[in-house]
């Protein structure tokens, strides 16, 4: 596609239940990086895929966070058993190339009640 | 690990005035980006500048490594130009990690 698209753009859940965010890179960027915003707040690196390496998983907050990156395109990240913390923008970033110029798509508002 | 610094943390402006924002950092980086997030949470990469000089339109930046900051000028700015401006580097011993400064949020009032 002509950008990177994430979806659902809001999505609003009861404490304890799972969830599941979805982002498509651009077509042929072999990065893909999902960061975490909270209101005000800059933000915050979760977990990074380069092509076929293992994830850099560094920055992800618990274990009841996880992603996937299917056929080297497509990611979803996965928050299990969610906590009202996890509130939060979550924001998917892709680049052509490791270590380039990163676009974003327009995020996924999760609201925790 | 890198402390990546912006200033001034709120700027408001007329519509007309220009603006230089400014983003220290700490360490040698391998890359600096600036990205403009508008009121509406949407992020956009102004520029990608590990060093040197760049200019779009209106908007221009300049890193220079040796002295580890960046200087983003905007000219005549708009109301559209409102929103947070961030900077974020690529340390050099990172595996591609963006560590980003905490933003300058810029109003620009008609």
């Amino acid at each position: 596609g002509a950008g990177v698209s994430q979806s659902p753009s809001n999505k609003v859940t009861e404490k304890g239940k799972d969830v599941e965010l979805r982002c498509d890179p651009i077509s042929g960027h072999t990065a893909l990086y999902w960061y975490r915003q909270s209101l005000g707040q800059g933000l915050e690196f979760l977990i990074y895929f380069q092509g076929n390496s293992a994830p850099d998983k560094s920055g992800l907050p618990s274990d009841r966070f996880s992603a996937e990156r299917t056929g080297g395109s497509v990611s979803t990240l996965t928050i299990q058993r969610t906590q009202q913390e996890d509130s939060a923008v979550y924001l998917c970033a892709s680049t052509p190339l490791a270590g380039g110029r990163q676009f974003f798509g327009p995020g996924t508002r999760l609201t925790v009640l | 690990g890198i402390q990546v610094e912006q200033s001034p943390p709120d700027l408001i402006l007329q519509e007309g005035a220009n603006s230089t924002l400014r983003c220290n950092f700490s360490d040698s980086v391998n890359n600096l980006q600036w990205f403009h997030q508008n009121p509406w949470g949407q992020l956009i990469n102004l520029f990608y500048i590990p060093s040197g000089t760049k200019q779009n339109g209106r908007l221009s930046a300049t890193t220079v490594a040796t002295e580890r900051y960046s200087l983003l000028y905007i000219s005549s700015s708009q109301t559209t130009d409102s929103g947070v401006y961030f900077c974020a580097v690529e340390p050099r011993d990172s595996n591609y990690q963006l560590i980003w400064g905490a933003g300058t949020k810029l109003i620009i009032k008609p």
